[in-house]
């Protein structure tokens, strides 16, 4: 079976700081790894996603990834945090079997103070 | 319309009642979800829609939910004699399947319900 555990429900940190949210999975087939950001009111959106090409991703507005796994994690980074960054950020996996069932994290809620 | 539309966006109900929650997919999409997400939970996965296989209905939490998804489009979620535990923000998501599978699920903004 497959999991996903993030860690720290919430985050702050200061503008222009670095961001680092924390992810790691459970997976028994090579994954496919996800992070979504939620802004408040709104659906979620695709920040970026690892599907076994490079294992450095870069998604959008700034943010990157990267798939190490002997650590079984997908930490995301953003160098210099921005105050349009506070959301709720989630990331999630799926077996990629063609059914794409997705698992979703508890989700971080990111902070940045001015 | 261009993204997946959910509604209504706002539900008030009372303990007891039967609410429907509709989602209208991205045009083509042939896959569909439903997640739920309560306040300081993650999204919990309900039901998931895939052309005309059989629906995975394994995270619907109880006989009172259901969901049908009429000619592989549009979906309803029903709930049956809500409870106050129902009370949440029930996403839909879409998304393409196959040879044109980018793997990335396309959210709607979510029907918040509140069930007094």
């Amino acid at each position: 079976a497959q999991s996903v555990t993030q860690l720290g429900s919430h985050v702050s940190v200061s503008e222009g700081a670095l961001v680092l949210l924390r992810c790691n999975y459970s997976s028994s087939v090579p994954p496919y790894l996800f992070w979504y950001v939620q802004y408040p009111n709104q659906g979620l959106q695709l920040l970026l996603k690892y599907t076994s090409a490079a294992t450095l991703v870069k998604g959008i507005n700034g943010f990157e990834a990267e798939f190490k796994k002997s650590e079984t994690s997908f930490h995301l980074t953003k160098p210099s945090a921005h105050m349009s960054d506070a959301a709720e950020y989630f990331c999630a996996v799926s077996d990629g079997s063609g059914t794409y069932k997705y698992i979703f994290g508890t989700g971080t809620r990111l902070k940045v103070l001015a | 319309g261009a993204g997946v539309s959910q509604s209504p966006s706002n539900k008030v109900t009372e303990k007891g009642k039967d609410v429907e929650l509709r989602c209208d997919p991205i045009s083509g999409h042939t896959a569909l979800y439903w997640y739920r997400q309560s306040l300081g939970q993650g999204l919990e996965f309900l039901i998931y829609f895939q052309g005309n296989s059989a629906p995975d209905k394994s995270g619907l939490p109880s006989d009172r939910f259901s969901a049908e998804r009429t000619g592989g489009s549009v979906s309803t979620l029903t709930i049956q004699r809500t409870q106050q535990e129902d009370s949440a923000v029930y996403l839909c998501a879409s998304s393409l399947t196959g040879t044109k599978n980018t793997g990335e699920l396309f959210f709607g903004e979510g029907s918040r319900l509140t069930v007094l």
